[in-house]
């Protein structure tokens, strides 16, 4: 069985520009979820999706967006980078609606904004 | 709201050593979950196991065991003959009623051959 995929594996932006990051869930699997891995701050959840809507957020600006498409995969948009958007862009899938259910990693995407 | 605290930064062990990595938590939910992964170099994060706050026993897979301890707020992870393959950063992580999944800041795990 095929786990979560994201693409890019890299993405080089310069400042100002906009940033597209995409996720594909585990087949079944109907929520998604976004994590940034900057240096020195950990692992910071973005974006919580399941069945197309958004579910919850983290303490990020609204340049920071995304959706979830009827096929459950997911788009995550990165609008005006900032240099300390610099990071590993994980995202997650899992049942969805299940207290507790794993949440299962993807390889990230790493964005680097020069 | 949740707290996941690794106090361990970085651990450097000789092969076959036991090593034992922290993890304590903080939350007012009666009902919680906690985590592990593994994320080695490649940067994937690996799910290692999964508890519930109503299942204390401790478990064993292979090399790898846990131990929770509600009384002590505290689920450490216990790897047994330590190897070179172990080498990795490996997170806590616990989820409450928010569904948001709140991690520690990892401990860096570096086993020498």
């Amino acid at each position: 069985e095929a786990g979560v995929t994201q693409s890019p594996t890299h993405l080089i932006k310069t400042r100002g520009q906009q940033a597209t990051l995409r996720c594909s869930p585990i087949s079944g699997h109907t929520s998604v979820y976004w994590y940034q891995q900057a240096l020195g701050l950990g692992l910071q959840f973005l974006l919580w999706y399941d069945e197309g809507e958004e579910r919850n957020r983290g303490n990020f600006p609204p340049r920071f967006s995304g959706r979830q498409f009827p096929n459950y995969s997911s788009e995550l948009n990165v609008n005006a980078l900032e240099l300390e958007d610099s990071a590993l862009y994980l995202c997650a899938s899992s049942l969805g609606r299940v207290d507790g259910d794993t949440q299962y990693f993807g390889p990230g995407t790493r964005l680097t904004v020069l | 709201a949740q707290k996941v605290t690794q106090a361990q930064t970085e651990i450097s062990v000789v092969e076959k050593e036991d090593v034992t990595l922290d993890c304590v938590y903080e939350t007012r939910d009666t009902t919680y979950y906690l985590f592990w992964y593994k994320q080695p170099p490649s940067g994937e994060l690996v799910f290692l196991i999964r508890r519930n706050s109503f299942d204390e026993q401790n478990e064993i897979s292979g090399r790898y065991s846990w131990n929770f301890q509600k009384s002590t707020s505290s689920f450490n992870f216990t790897i047994t003959a330590s190897q070179v393959v172990d080498s990795a950063v490996y997170f806590c992580a616990m989820k409450g009623g928010s569904e948001k999944l709140v991690f520690g800041k990892g401990t860096k795990l570096t086993v020498n051959p």
